[in-house]
């Protein structure tokens, strides 16, 4: 199976301040036939399901507030949020679907400084 | 509007059996792929099985490969886990997902609000 780190697991950002999150694949994603990654990432906060954000490592689901940005290819991809907000505070994960056999990073916990 | 509604779960004593649904509403159903996602207390999420829209291709992870299997009734936009020998570490919120295409498996579109399983004697 891909195995997929995130770090850091947990950061603390000043709101309107910058949040990165990254994750890294144990092998690459990029499926060279159509030259995409194979890379989405979601958030989940307190008590609710997951909610995808991005898809194809960089493309923002419907929805999705543009300070949302995904970036990377082949094996090392980055989150970022760019303005933080209040209701940004959630746990993120990225997760490969490179591979039939589906896996989730461990998740990265975004608080407020 | 979108709607995933898991039930069946609740409390069972290592090595039993439970069988787990999920209803699907809002889409066509047999138009995409579906997943089970499992969440244990406190814990990330780790991907339990995948099915796709005709049954043709089926995944498990090692952890349940085995024990676990998936099924779906597009007749009844359901779709279904039926979990044999249970552990402890089965324990989880189990959520139901809907893919973002029919076949094989991509990402994660809409979520329902799981089921919780517990596995104690």
């Amino acid at each position: 199976d891909i195995v997929m780190t995130q770090s850091p697991d947990s950061l603390a950002v000043s709101l309107g301040e910058r949040a990165t999150i990254n994750c890294k694949s144990s092998q690459s994603v990029l499926y060279s036939s159509n030259n995409k990654n194979y890379l989405g990432w979601y958030q989940q906060k307190p008590g609710q399901p997951p909610k995808l954000l991005i898809y194809w490592a960089s493309t923002r689901e419907s929805g999705v507030p543009d300070r949302f940005s995904g970036s990377g290819s082949g094996t090392d991809f980055t989150l970022t949020i760019s303005s933080l907000q209040a209701e940004d505070v959630a746990v993120y994960y990225c997760q490969q679907y490179y591979s039939t056999s589906v896996t989730f990073g461990g998740g990265t916990k975004v608080e407020i400084k | 509007e979108v709607q995933l509604v898991e039930s069946g779960g609740g409390l069972v004593q290592p090595g039993r059996s439970l069988r787990l649904s999920c209803a699907a509403s809002g889409f066509t159903f047999d138009d995409y792929a579906m997943h089970w996602v499992r969440q244990a207390p406190g814990k990330g999420l780790e991907w339990v099985s995948g099915i796709s829209w005709n049954s043709g291709i089926i995944g498990y992870a090692d952890s349940v490969k085995g024990r676990f299997t998936i099924s779906r009734d597009n007749a009844k936009s359901s779709l279904y886990l039926q979990m044999n020998s249970l552990r402890a570490e089965d324990t989880a919120l189990y959520y139901c997902a809907k893919d973002s295409v029919a076949a094989p498996f991509y990402y994660f579109d809409f979520w329902g609000q799981g089921t919780l399983v517990t596995v104690s004697s």
